[in-house]
């Protein structure tokens, strides 16, 4: 098993360009997790989903931000416009089930100039 | 709501000390509790977990007692290594609310000298 696989590993963007962070989650997972992490405020959850559907999505901070699943295992997250305050690592997860933990990916890490 | 409080780092040791890190949560219902580590550059790693009250969850020299009377799931390591260095996060999922996410700790960085 690859594990969770998450694309690009880095991405340095203008301000004001559309960007799209990819991941694949582990066969037979179910639920998918989008977190973002930066050192002033630590690990946020972004939005989950569980079986392709939106579960919570109160994380995401504006509208700027959207996530897609459109099949058990794949999702994108989209941020467009960018801006630099959006520089951070975001990292997803997938998981049979909470109880079972996650297995993260190894992030992307954006830079937005 | 849920939430998890850790202590605050950095915390610093020579190698072979002994390492404690407190987390303790607030949760409704009957939360499962994890340890994470984040190595640099890397993802989150699950270390540990419990998922009931008095388990104790172990692995790689780590353990932690669920306390269900104190609310907390404290890391320990009896003697650390250099390798030990990283980022650690205390977690808990109350599972039985369909669709509950993970809540994270702030972690704490350990660094470990030789």
């Amino acid at each position: 098993d690859a594990g969770v696989i998450q694309s690009p590993r880095h991405e340095v963007t203008e301000m004001g360009q559309e960007v799209t962070l990819r991941c694949k989650l582990i066969s037979g997972h179910n639920s998918l997790f989008w977190y973002r992490q930066t050192m002033m405020r630590g690990l946020e959850l972004l939005i989950y989903f569980n079986n392709n559907v939106p579960i919570d999505d109160s994380g995401m901070p504006e509208d700027r931000f959207s996530a897609k699943m459109p099949n058990a295992s794949f999702s994108t997250l989209k941020i467009q416009p960018s801006e630099p305050r959006d520089s951070a690592v975001y990292f997803c997860a997938s998981s049979p089930r909470a109880d079972y933990g996650y297995t993260f990916g190894s992030g992307t890490r954006l830079t937005v100039v | 709501g849920d939430s998890v409080t850790q202590m605050e780092g950095p915390v610093t040791l020579s190698e072979e000390a002994c390492l404690t890190i407190n987390c303790t949560y607030t949760a409704t219902g009957y939360p499962s509790l994890f340890w994470y580590v984040q190595y640099p550059g890397e993802g989150l790693q699950l270390l540990l977990k419990a998922t009931k009250a008095d388990d104790k969850g172990s692995n790689k020299g780590f353990e932690a007692t669920y306390r269900k009377e104190t609310t907390s799931f404290h890391l320990e390591k009896g003697s650390v290594q250099v390798s030990d260095s990283a980022v650690y996060f205390c977690a808990l999922s109350a599972f039985n609310q369909a669709g509950t996410a993970l809540i994270f700790g702030k972690g704490t960085t350990l660094s470990v000298s030789s």
